[in-house]
């Protein structure tokens, strides 16, 4: 069974302020992460994806990943209430012809003014 | 299309009803993924299809449901004699590839299917 685990929050932040986005993954053979945005009632877009060590940057986005730990991580620099949403953790396996994809279940993130 | 297209929007089916929701992909994408989100939850997977072949169906919770992609494109999620846990959001995602070292653009969502069983 793969695992995906984020913690659930919600983590508030101060506008402004950096928030740091956690999540950890049981299946050693996944080679592929992203981090999905969900705002309430609208469907996952995404924002990051990641598939070597080390950090990623786009934007005011870093997605960093640690596949011997691991362990992914989404950091958001320049917080903004805009960026209050649920963000969802998601890796991809391939196996046997094909890949599942697995999500977390999401944090959510609270950006105060 | 420009994106994934998922209807109907929204759906209410009293208890024991049959329901039928439909997904279509982006044009030649290869991978399909139909996913559930109860509310307050991340999307659980339910089955996959490549092309036309059901690939992966371990994540049906019942066989109530079913799931086919005739022609590799449309797909349709069917469950039968709905039930009160069945009501959620029922998400489709497509991508042009399929393969973690080949699927740089990730999966692309549709807007979701919205069941509630009363």
């Amino acid at each position: 069974q793969k695992e995906v685990e984020q913690n659930s929050g919600p983590l508030s932040v101060p506008e402004g302020a950096i928030a740091s986005l956690n999540c950890t993954y049981s299946d050693r053979g996944s080679q592929s992460f992203f981090w999905y945005r969900q705002y309430s009632g609208k469907s996952p877009e995404l924002i990051m994806s990641i598939y070597s060590n080390g950090d990623k940057e786009d934007g005011r986005f870093t997605a960093q990943l640690n596949k011997a730990s691991q362990y992914v991580s989404l950091l958001i620099r320049d917080s903004q209430p805009s960026d209050s949403a649920t963000y969802l953790c998601a890796v991809e396996a391939e196996n046997s012809g094909y890949s599942t994809l697995t999500f977390g279940k999401g944090t959510m993130l609270l950006v105060s003014p | 299309g420009a994106g994934v297209s998922q209807s109907p929007r929204y759906k209410v089916a009293k208890r024991g009803q049959d329901v039928a929701l439909r997904c279509d992909p982006i044009s030649g994408h290869v991978s399909l993924f139909w996913y559930q989100q109860a509310l307050g939850q991340g999307p659980e997977f339910l089955t996959y299809f490549q092309n036309e072949a059901q690939l992966d169906k371990s994540g049906l919770p019942s066989d109530r449901f079913f799931a086919e992609r005739p022609e590799g494109s449309v797909s349709t999620l069917k469950i039968q004699r709905t039930q009160q846990e069945d009501s959620a959001v029922y998400l489709c995602a497509s991508s042009l590839e399929w393969g973690a070292t080949r699927n740089s653009n990730g999966y692309t969502f549709g807007s979701g299917t919205r069941l509630t069983v009363v």
